[in-house]
């Protein structure tokens, strides 16, 4: 079974309004944890580095005002889009490392779609 | 992060093996070479990881080369559920960077 856990998997939101997108690590702890995000037939981009109990390092480019991520517990790391444009529609993924260097479970995944 | 060059797509039989190549001349001494496959509308799994010597799982082989500048990956009998993209990643921590992958098609 999913070992990290992404809720929801799909959202349609209007534009203007912030949609919130949760991570879980399931059975097994995480101080970080990925947010990646992916359009159509594009690969993974790495958004930003979660870190429980302090603030997210982002990458070059991701606007820290526009996906606020919060990493309250060792289980929940959760990436908020607030006022979201038809632009920031895409599929956004979750990883957490399994303590083996290099390898991350991955969420299933959750598609956005801004109207 | 090294540079990969991996084939845009490939395509094999079915029950055939598939031998998946990817070049990464610029790894570093430290750095693993993982594998991971994303199936259409699903986040990302992980394939296979090695250092230098080859390595095999219940997935996939993977074969590394002597110098380590480019490595292969190995479905011994693809099934249509293995059509996917699939990824080369050399890398050393938890932060891992994608390229653009090879979309491999498995034909029935």
């Amino acid at each position: 079974g999913a070992v990290v856990s992404q809720h929801p998997s799909r959202v349609i939101c209007k534009s203007g309004t912030s949609v919130k997108i949760e991570c879980r690590s399931l059975d097994f702890q995480a101080t970080t944890m990925f947010w990646y995000r992916q359009f159509p037939k594009k690969s993974l981009m790495l958004m930003a580095t979660s870190n429980e109990g302090s603030k997210a390092t982002y990458e070059q480019g991701v606007e820290k005002d526009k996906f606020l991520i919060n990493h309250a517990s060792l289980t929940l790391s959760t990436l908020t889009v607030t006022s979201a444009h038809p632009e920031d529609s895409s599929f956004y993924i979750c990883s957490a490392p399994t303590g083996r260097a290099g390898e991350l479970f991955f969420g299933e995944g959750s598609r956005l779609t801004v109207l | 992060d090294a540079k990969t060059t991996q084939p845009n797509s490939m395509e094999s039989n079915e029950e055939e093996p598939v031998h998946l190549p990817c070049n990464h001349s610029t790894i570093s001494g430290t750095d693993y070479i993982h594998w991971y496959r994303q199936l259409p509308s699903q986040g990302p799994e992980y394939v296979i990881h090695g250092l230098t010597s080859n390595v095999n799982n219940r997935m996939a082989s993977l074969a590394i080369a002597e110098d380590r500048k480019s490595s292969t990956l190995i479905l011994h009998r693809a099934t249509l559920r293995d059509a996917a993209v699939y990824y080369c990643i050399p890398n050393r921590d938890d932060k891992i960077i994608f390229g653009k992958g090879t979309r491999l098609h498995i034909l029935p």
